[in-house]
């Protein structure tokens, strides 16, 4: 079990261009998290998404930012015209069914981090 | 106010010094994690609680819900400690503290 797959790990990107930042959620896992670390700033959390339903999004941007977790293949954040201020570290996490609040195990899995860099 | 505050900020310990971390909310939980994120910026998951105490090795960590506190402990503290130490609370999103920035000088 190779655990949470991000990639790419790092995405340049010039301003005004797309950002896709995939995420596959640990084997059994059907709950994935995003969260974005600004430089020098703490994680915030982003969007949680279930197979094919978005769970709560209250943490994204209104603007440019969508997430998609499709029946199959690994959860998408896309990023449309990118800026200067999108340049951070996106983590992804996963739990399992039952999502982060059963039981004593530490249920939440992350991702190594993709780093997006905006020219 | 931030929901979730930590303290201290940094912290600077001799390896073997006892360390202590913690963490205050103030909103409704429904369990809160620990994060540990490297240098490199990696991060794992410590431990999640929703209630009392558990031990991983040289980790504690304790909850105290009516007080809305949690304390991450590490005994016998090692270099290799060293790293951001990072409290989540989860009330169907999740809520992070700004992290402890924690030194072990050999």
């Amino acid at each position: 079990n190779a655990g949470v797959m991000q990639n790419p790990r790092h995405l340049v990107r010039r301003r005004g261009q797309e950002a896709r930042l995939r995420c596959s959620p640990m084997k059994g896992h059907s709950h994935v998290y995003w969260y974005r670390q600004l430089p020098e700033e703490g994680l915030k959390f982003m969007v949680y998404l279930q197979k094919e339903n978005i769970i709560d999004e209250s943490g994204m941007p209104k603007e440019r930012f969508s997430a998609e977790f499709p029946k199959e293949g690994p959860s998408i954040l896309r990023i449309q015209q990118v800026v200067r201020g999108d340049s951070a570290a996106y983590f992804c996490a996963s739990s399992p069914p039952g999502g982060g609040a059963t039981s004593g195990a530490n249920v939440l899995t992350f991702g190594a981090g993709s780093r997006l860099t905006v020219l | 106010k931030n929901e979730v505050e930590q303290s201290p900020q940094n912290l600077t310990a001799q390896e073997g010094e006892f360390i202590t971390i913690n963490c205050s909310y103030s909103v409704g939980i429904s369990a809160l994690h620990w994060l540990q994120q490297h240098p490199g910026g990696g991060i794992v998951s410590l431990f999640m609680l929703s209630s009392g105490k558990k031990k991983h090795g040289r980790l504690i960590a304790t909850i105290n819900i009516q007080e809305k506190h949690s304390s991450l402990h590490i005994t016998a503290s090692h270099p290799r400690d060293s790293a951001v130490y990072i409290c989540a609370v989860d009330n169907n999103d999740m809520r992070f503290g700004a992290g402890t920035r924690l030194t072990v000088k050999p």
